[in-house]
């Protein structure tokens, strides 16, 4: 089945500075790459997503980028402010299925 | 519109006793997905479910574990004997269509048992 694997698993930024979090994945036939944020006691939030058929997608400070022929891809999230501090969660579906990464936790300090 | 809707969203069950999780899917969604998070961990698929059918159950432990999503009403996931090892959020997520769709979670029940 599929692995994903997602790192940093922690990682702290200044605010106003970027943050970057990476995952691979080792199914070569996932097509559909979503990322999910998570606040403390509540469930993921979808906030961005991107299929193989596309490298690169934006929604203002957030951005997904793809690598179909490497299997990875990433979640650049640019000016970072305080209320950008959760977990976030990378994905990658492959049939009915949803394979999640472990999570990072990002802390922008104020 | 109403997003997901996960109850309760607390739940203390001793050990031997049952646990019924409920899941209302967002209006128009008739796919059901069921996954479970431990602390510090990140989600695993649990169940894949249509309205009175289940797709893929390959991600639920065998015994004591069951699904359901019938024709009116919430889906149900429903925890036999539990054990301490079954402590954990538990969260159910929807989708207008199956595969590559975005999925929409719910709040999530988070299931202590003593």
């Amino acid at each position: 089945g599929e692995n994903v694997e997602q790192h940093p698993s922690t990682l702290s930024v200044q605010e106003g500075d970027s943050a970057v979090i990476k995952c691979t994945y080792s199914d070569s036939a996932s097509n559909y790459f979503p990322w999910y944020k998570q606040e403390l006691g509540k469930g993921p939030q979808l906030i961005i997503d991107i299929r193989s058929n596309v490298g690169e997608k934006k929604d203002q400070r957030i951005a997904v980028t793809l690598n179909k022929t490497a299997k990875h891809f990433s979640l650049h999230i640019t000016e970072t402010q305080p209320e950008d501090s959760a977990v976030y969660f990378c994905a990658a579906n492959t049939g009915n299925q949803f394979y999640f990464g472990t999570g990072t936790s990002l802390t922008v300090i104020p | 519109n109403a997003g997901v809707m996960q109850n309760p969203r607390h739940l203390v069950r001793r050990r031997g006793q049952e646990a019924r999780l409920r899941c209302s899917p967002m209006k128009g969604h008739s796919h059901v997905y069921w996954y479970r998070q431990l602390p510090e961990e990140g989600l695993k698929f649990m169940v894949y479910l249509q309205k009175e059918n289940i797709i893929d159950e390959s991600g639920m432990p065998k015994e004591r574990f069951s699904a359901e999503f019938p024709k009116e009403g919430p889906s149900i996931l429903r925890i036999q004997q539990v054990v301490r090892g079954d402590s954990a959020a538990y969260f159910c997520a929807s989708s207008p269509q199956a595969g590559e769709y975005e999925q929409y979670f719910g709040p999530g029940t988070r299931l202590t048992v003593t």
